[in-house]
C-alpha cells in the first residue's frame, strides 16, 4: 500500500485480557518499529525488526509484551494480561533500512488502546 | 544514556508571528537528528534530517538548524495550519530513534 496501515484504529479491552495489534508496513521497507505514546508524552521505543536479523527487543517493558514479524511483511504486537497502564497509542513505523535517514520513518496512524 | 528534551512544552502564536522551537540532546555519536510533525489522532510525519553541526534544512515556512548540542526549528510567519505537535528525535549508536516529548504549537488566526 501507499502508507503504513495499522489495525484496529481503536481497541477497548478489559483488564487481564490479551490483545493483538497489527501493522502492515510499506512494501519493500525492511525495517519495522513499534513505539508507544502515552497521553501527553513522547514516543517510547518498544521493538525493532530489520530483515531476517534477530529483533531488538530492548524496549519491551515486560514479558507480557511480544511481537512477531513474518519476513518483511506484517507485524503483530501482542500484549498479554493487559493492565490499565498499558493504555496508550501504539505506533508502527517502517523504513527502507537501518539507515534510511534521508527519509526518516513513515508512521501509521496508530492503535489507541484503552484498558478498562 | 541518550536523552532529548524540547522547549517550550507549548507555544501559542498569532498568525504571522515568527518563533523558534528548541531541541536539546545528549547522545554519544550522533548519526542524525530528525524533526517530525504530529497532528492529533495521527502518526508523526517526517519533516527533516540533520547530520552535522552547521547544517540547515528548509521547507516552506520551516527551517531546521543544528549545533553540537541542540537543534532549532524556526517557524516564519506561521499560519493556523502549522498548528501541531513538533517532535525531535535522534539516532545514535542504536537502531532505534530516541524521541523528545514534543512542543505543542497553536497558531491563532
Amino acid at each position: 500500500g501507499a502508507g503504513v496501515s495499522q489495525s484496529p484504529s481503536n481497541k477497548v479491552t478489559e483488564k487481564g485480557k490479551d490483545v493483538e495489534l497489527r501493522c502492515d508496513p510499506i512494501s519493500g521497507h525492511t525495517a519495522l518499529y513499534w513505539y508507544r505514546q502515552r497521553l501527553g508524552q513522547g514516543l517510547e521505543f518498544l521493538i525493532y525488526f530489520q530483515g531476517n536479523s534477530a529483533p531488538d527487543k530492548s524496549g519491551l517493558p515486560s514479558d507480557r509484551f511480544s511481537a512477531e514479524r513474518t519476513g518483511e511483511s506484517v507485524s503483530t504486537l501482542t500484549i498479554q494480561r493487559t493492565q490499565q497502564e498499558d493504555s496508550a497509542v501504539y505506533l508502527c513505523a517502517s523504513s527502507l533500512g537501518v539507515w534510511s535517514a534521508n527519509y526518516g520513518y513513515t508512521f501509521g496512524s496508530g492503535t489507541r488502546l484503552t484498558v478498562v | 544514556e541518550d536523552q532529548v528534551t524540547q522547549s517550550p512544552e507549548a507555544l501559542r502564536l498569532q498568525e504571522g508571528e515568527s518563533s523558534s522551537l528548541n531541541c536539546s540532546y545528549t547522545v554519544s555519536g550522533l548519526r542524525g537528528l530528525f524533526w517530525y510533525r504530529q497532528d492529533p489522532g495521527k502518526g508523526p510525519e517526517f519533516l527533516f534530517t540533520l547530520y552535522s553541526a552547521g547544517e540547515e534544512k528548509e521547507k516552506e515556512r520551516l527551517k531546521a538548524t543544528l549545533t553540537k548540542k541542540e537543534s532549532f526549528l524556526h517557524i516564519t510567519a506561521p499560519k493556523p495550519e502549522d498548528s501541531a505537535t513538533y517532535l525531535c528525535a535522534v539516532q545514535a549508536g542504536g537502531q532505534n530513534f530516541v524521541f523528545g516529548p514534543g512542543t505543542r504549537l497553536s497558531v491563532l488566526p
